[in-house]
């Protein structure tokens, strides 16, 4: 079992250009969750997908956006980059019990200049 | 709304020492309370979980916590802290829908 794989591992972008971050889960999850980590800081929460569908958000723009695949597979997407977007993206799977512990990857490390 | 808090950005340990890693936690209803490490430009792993039954939770590499509902907290303890157990620590709360909330981390040094 590969456990939860997020590519790329590394990413630069230039100020206002559009990323997109992938996530295959952990075999025979079907929640994926994507989180930012700022330097220094817990990670904060951005989305939720499970059926394909947003479920739940958390506090940021519209800039930030996904998708989830039949295979639970996801993507973020990051539109209109600023600084303060450079930050490691957390991707979690998890199953729809609330009493399962979420996996994550190993992060994507997005760098803005 | 729930919340979580880890009081001390870092604790210092001597290797073989007992280590504690704080956390408490702000919840209505029943709390689903989880630890999870992160070492350097890593993603976090898993370490141990409490749902419900005994306020004693085992978990990986050693580690345990102990939940404690009536001061509201689930500190992370080791017996023997080892220098490899040196790393981020954090304390997070899973909400109705499956969201995780963090604390801030603690920063854990164990030194030989």
């Amino acid at each position: 079992d590969a456990g939860v794989t997020q590519s790329p591992t590394h990413l630069i972008k230039t100020r206002g250009q559009q990323v997109t971050l992938r996530c295959s889960p952990k075999s025979g999850h079907d929640t994926v969750s994507w989180y930012q980590q700022a330097l220094g800081q817990g990670p904060q929460f951005i989305f939720q997908y499970y059926e394909e569908e947003e479920r739940q958000r958390g506090n940021f723009p519209d800039r930030f956006s996904g998708h989830q695949f039949p295979n639970y597979s996801s993507e973020l997407n990051v539109n209109a980059l600023l600084l303060g977007d450079s930050a490691l993206y957390l991707c979690a799977s998890s199953r729809r019990d609330r009493g399962t512990e979420a996996f994550f990857g190993q992060g994507t490390r997005l760098t803005v200049v | 709304a729930q919340s979580v808090a880890q009081p001390e950005d870092q604790v210092n340990v001597a290797e073989g020492n007992p280590l504690t890693v704080k956390c408490t936690y702000s919840v209505s209803g029943n709390p689903y309370l989880f630890w999870y490490v992160q070492y350097p430009n890593r993603g976090l792993q898993f370490l141990l979980k409490y749902i419900t039954g005994d306020n004693l939770v085992k978990g990986s590499y050693g580690f345990e916590a102990e939940f404690n509902k009536s001061q509201t907290s689930f500190h992370l303890k080791k017996p023997s802290a080892l220098v490899s157990d040196s790393a981020l620590y954090f304390c997070a709360v899973r909400d109705w829908a499956g969201k995780l909330i963090f604390g801030q981390g603690t920063e854990l040094s164990v030194k030989p």
